[in-house]
């Protein structure tokens, strides 16, 4: 157990919607990331946040937002939801800003379907 | 650009066998290396890491070097066992984020 928790673990729905995934982090640990593990793009970065802020932005959707609140838990929002959309989210959380050495820790993931 | 190239997968072993599963990195300056791995089912969670040039990360029996005159981290592990079936996946760590390579599954017969 990394001590990273996300919810829901599985989530079912239908294009055009949108839904919000959920992430806490480990204690004490004041950096979230998000990734997407899909079969045809492997692991991608979307969006990192540190301490509230956004601090680092990768290939994420513009449909997709996320946003890390003052308890340190974040949430990513993924609206107008495509077939494609369909993959495991993972969230990660490291003690800081992420300079090279840190090690990320890894939720368990939200697996999403869209039909 | 940054990028991490693994061996293609499945690899099937016998228990007991040697493992090796070769990963290159392209990156400029020098990154820090990573092996996650990921069981069925579960999420990733790390195995080793390496900071710098020279450097090996070990844990459970598995080890890697970090060899930048070949950008270089191969994981080996001397005996695998069942246990041991699951993906590996190299990283390298550029700017805050984890860029991974394409995931080597491993499944290991008894």
């Amino acid at each position: 157990d990394s001590g990273v928790t996300q919810t829901p673990k599985h989530l079912i729905t239908a294009t055009g919607q949108r839904v919000t995934l959920r992430c806490s982090p480990r204690s004490g640990d004041l950096s979230v990331y998000w990734y997407q593990q899909s079969l045809d793009q492997g692991l991608q970065f979307l969006i990192q946040y540190y301490n509230g802020e956004e601090r680092a932005k990768g290939n994420i959707l513009e449909r997709f937002s996320a946003q890390q609140f003052p308890d340190l838990h974040s949430e990513l929002n993924l609206s107008s939801l495509e077939l494609g959309d369909s993959a495991l989210y993972f969230c990660a959380s490291s003690v800081g800003r992420a300079g090279g050495q840190e090690t990320q820790y890894f939720g368990p993931g939200t697996r999403l379907l869209v039909l | 650009g940054n990028s991490v190239t693994q061996m293609e997968g499945p690899v099937t072993l016998s228990e007991e066998a040697f493992l090796t599963i070769n990963c290159t990195y392209t990156a400029t300056g020098y990154p820090s290396l990573f092996w996650y791995v990921q069981y069925p089912g579960e999420g990733l969670q790390l195995l080793l890491k390496a900071t710098k040039a020279d450097d090996k990360g070990s844990n459970k029996g598995f080890e890697a070097t970090y060899r930048k005159e070949t950008t270089s981290f191969h994981l080996e592990k001397g005996s695998v066992q069942v246990s041991d079936s699951a993906v590996y996946f190299c990283a390298l760590s550029r700017e805050g984020k984890l860029i991974f390579g394409q995931g080597t599954e491993l499944s290991v017969k008894p």
